[in-house]
Formats: C-alpha cells, sequence, structure tokens
C-alpha cells in the first residue's frame, strides 16, 4: 500500500467547510483513495473513496489531483458531532493478502462553535 | 437494520480467566475481522476471516483464538495467555469491495 501523510490536527468552525489533506505521492495506478473517520470511542467510519475522479455522497466530497499524489476530503458544513479522526488510506481494490486496513495516524478534526 | 454487534460495550477480566467478545452481522457479508486498538495507536488485526469454517491469524494473534461456524458469527476469545489484554476491540465485516468494511461500536477490556 502506498503511503500517506495527513496533518496531525485541523480545527473548523461549525457551519463551514471542512477540507482535509491527504498526500500519497507513491500512489500506483492500480490504487484507490479511502476515507474513513472514527468518533471518540466509536468504530471506524467508511466516508467516501476513489480512482481519478472526483466524488460525491451524503456525507462528503472527495477531491483527488489529477496526477494523484494527493487528495482533500470535503465535509460541505462541518457541524459539532463531524469532531472525529479521519482517515486516509491507499489500498488496491481487491485488498492486501490479508484484508485488514491498514490506519495511520490520521487528522484529527475539532468542529468548533 | 443492518450492521454489525458487538457484545458486551464493556468487559472486566480477571487474572487467569478466558473471556469471549460477541461479534454478530446481518449484512450477509464473507469476511470478517478482528482487531485490536491501544490508546493513540491504529488498529491492529488478530484474525480474520474470509469464509465460514475457515480463519486466520493475522499480526497480533497470539493470545487469542476465535471460530467461524456461522457466517453471521465470529466470536473471539482473549485467553490467560494474553498477558495485556486491556484494549479497545473492534470487530468488522466486508463484502465484495474488500476495503468497504463495517465496524461495530466496539468492546472495551480490562483487567481487574
Amino acid at each position: 500500500d502506498a503511503k500517506t501523510t495527513q496533518p496531525t490536527s485541523m480545527d473548523c468552525a461549525e457551519g463551514r467547510a471542512a477540507n482535509l489533506p491527504c498526500n500519497h505521492s507513491t500512489i500506483s495506478g492500480n490504487e484507490y483513495v479511502y476515507w474513513y473517520r472514527q468518533i471518540h470511542s466509536q468504530g471506524p467510519q467508511y466516508i467516501i473513496h476513489g480512482l481519478k475522479n472526483n466524488e460525491t455522497n451524503e456525507m462528503a466530497s472527495l477531491i483527488i489531483t489529477e496526477d494523484r499524489k494527493s487528495s482533500t476530503l470535503i465535509l460541505p458544513h462541518a457541524t459539532l458531532r463531524d469532531t472525529a479522526v479521519y482517515y486516509c488510506i491507499v489500498r488496491v481494490a481487491e485488498g492486501g493478502s490479508q484484508g485488514n486496513l491498514i490506519f495511520g495516524k490520521g487528522t484529527k478534526l475539532s468542529v468548533k462553535p | 437494520d443492518g450492521g454489525i454487534t458487538q457484545s458486551p460495550k464493556y468487559l472486566f477480566r480477571k487474572e487467569g480467566q478466558n473471556v469471549t467478545l460477541s461479534c454478530e452481522q446481518n449484512l450477509n457479508h464473507d469476511a470478517m475481522y478482528w482487531y485490536r486498538q491501544d490508546p493513540g495507536q491504529g488498529l491492529r488485526l488478530i484474525y480474520y476471516s474470509q469464509i465460514v469454517n475457515d480463519f486466520q491469524k493475522g499480526d497480533i494473534a497470539e493470545g487469542y483464538s476465535v471460530s467461524r461456524e456461522k457466517k453471521e458469527s465470529f466470536p473471539l476469545t482473549v485467553t490467560s495467555a494474553q498477558k495485556n489484554p486491556t484494549a479497545f476491540y473492534l470487530c468488522a465485516s466486508s463484502g465484495i469491495a474488500k476495503n468497504i468494511q463495517y465496524f461495530g461500536a466496539g468492546t472495551r477490556l480490562s483487567v481487574l
């Protein structure tokens, strides 16, 4: 799996857009970008994933640069409940030999009133 | 509601005791996983199962055991051989899209 780099922490005002960056400069052509988040003392939650096109669902938007070396997760109107650690994971679609996801340190997003 | 159910939410283990953590899913997923999370750390894989009646060791399987007799169920036993069992245990499952995993709410295990 390609290595990812994320900022350790970010703050966002409630109601504003939260833009979480992820650097994955060694990504391979067949690797997807996945985003998960983990609210304190809960299990991780899948948010969105993409290969090269921008993606949007009911939770967030994912913007992947044309060279695919970085991406940004956008929460359009952050709420206090979006306070969590956000993980960017790069992986081939079929998963690894063990199938487990490898979560790094992630970005701790704090949404403030 | 469809999802993963873990129980209990909190569990206490006495010295020398085996304890079993329950994980049930009604998503009709073939693959199930057990992860361990220590404070401020990422998730580490304990065991995984790609199909009923088959399971494989993950990165930190020592002191743990599992069974997969039914598609819906993947219980984890923390044995007395696990000397540092205090952690947050997470169960997950996935379908055809292996990298989209659905997690339970977790079980927090402590030692008395």
